[in-house]
């Protein structure tokens, strides 16, 4: 079946930091650009970043919201692409999806995500 | 960024009837030279992840059902359910795909009236 997986999230303290897994199965990983999302609770989705193939050059690129305190990254060999979240705040409290996209070619529409994990920050 | 804008924030229609979103972008996501437009619709459930639906503006995903229609071009589109049933009942969003930051609009809850 093809599928993705997150795991990671849970309840972390502010400024604190915290690394989400994306896993894949029943495709060749490594032939996709994969992304995050986030929805905070009752609001709508938010982009996050992406990483591209490597056939695409494996270069990233972040929400301003994020960017400097997040980072994406991907073992291939292992199927997971991670987001690493440092220094979080409150207002980074949301739902995380990973989501793939749709076709090898390049183009950012997504066809394939995860259930998503619940990150949480509070003290 | 471009900004997109949904409308309307929620609509209720009936079973067997049409519904329709609108989706606007503040810059055009046409590319010129293929006629090409970078939009993209998904619906979500309660508690589900989003599913995408449309992408380049028209195109159906695979296993959508046909009564689900996209439209528009420059910088106006249009979702359109064309006989509401009740799995339809969920929140719908666009996306532009054109440049980073990809960017969503607020959503559209579709309800049964």
């Amino acid at each position: 079946e093809v599928q993705l997986v997150e795991s990671g999230g849970g309840l972390v303290q502010p400024g604190r930091s915290l690394r989400l897994s994306c896993t894949g199965s029943g495709f060749t990983f490594g032939d996709y650009a994969m992304s995050w999302f986030r929805q905070a609770p009752g609001k709508g989705l938010e982009w996050v970043g992406f990483i591209r193939s490597k056939a695409y050059g494996g270069t990233t690129e972040y929400a301003a919201s994020v960017k400097g305190r997040f980072a994406i990254s991907r073992d291939d060999s292992k199927s997971i692409a991670y987001l690493q979240m440092n220094s979080l705040k409150s207002e980074d409290t949301a739902v995380y999806y990973c989501a793939r996209v749709a076709a090898v070619i390049l183009h950012w529409y997504f066809g394939l995500w995860g259930r998503g994990t619940l990150v949480t920050v509070s003290s | 960024d471009i900004v997109m804008t949904q409308s309307p924030d929620s609509l209720a229609v009936s079973l067997g009837e049409r519904a329709t979103i609108n989706c606007k972008s503040s810059q055009s996501v046409l590319n010129t030279s293929n006629n090409d437009k970078y939009i993209a619709w998904y619906q979500q459930k309660p508690g589900q992840p989003p599913k995408l639906l449309i992408y380049w503006a028209s195109t159906r995903e695979s296993g959508v059902p046909d009564r689900f229609s996209g439209s528009g071009s420059g910088t106006d589109f249009t979702l359109t359910i064309s006989s509401l049933q009740a799995e339809d009942v969920a929140v719908y969003y666009c996306q532009q795909y054109y440049s980073t930051p990809l960017t969503f609009g607020a959503g559209t809850k579709v309800e049964i009236k």
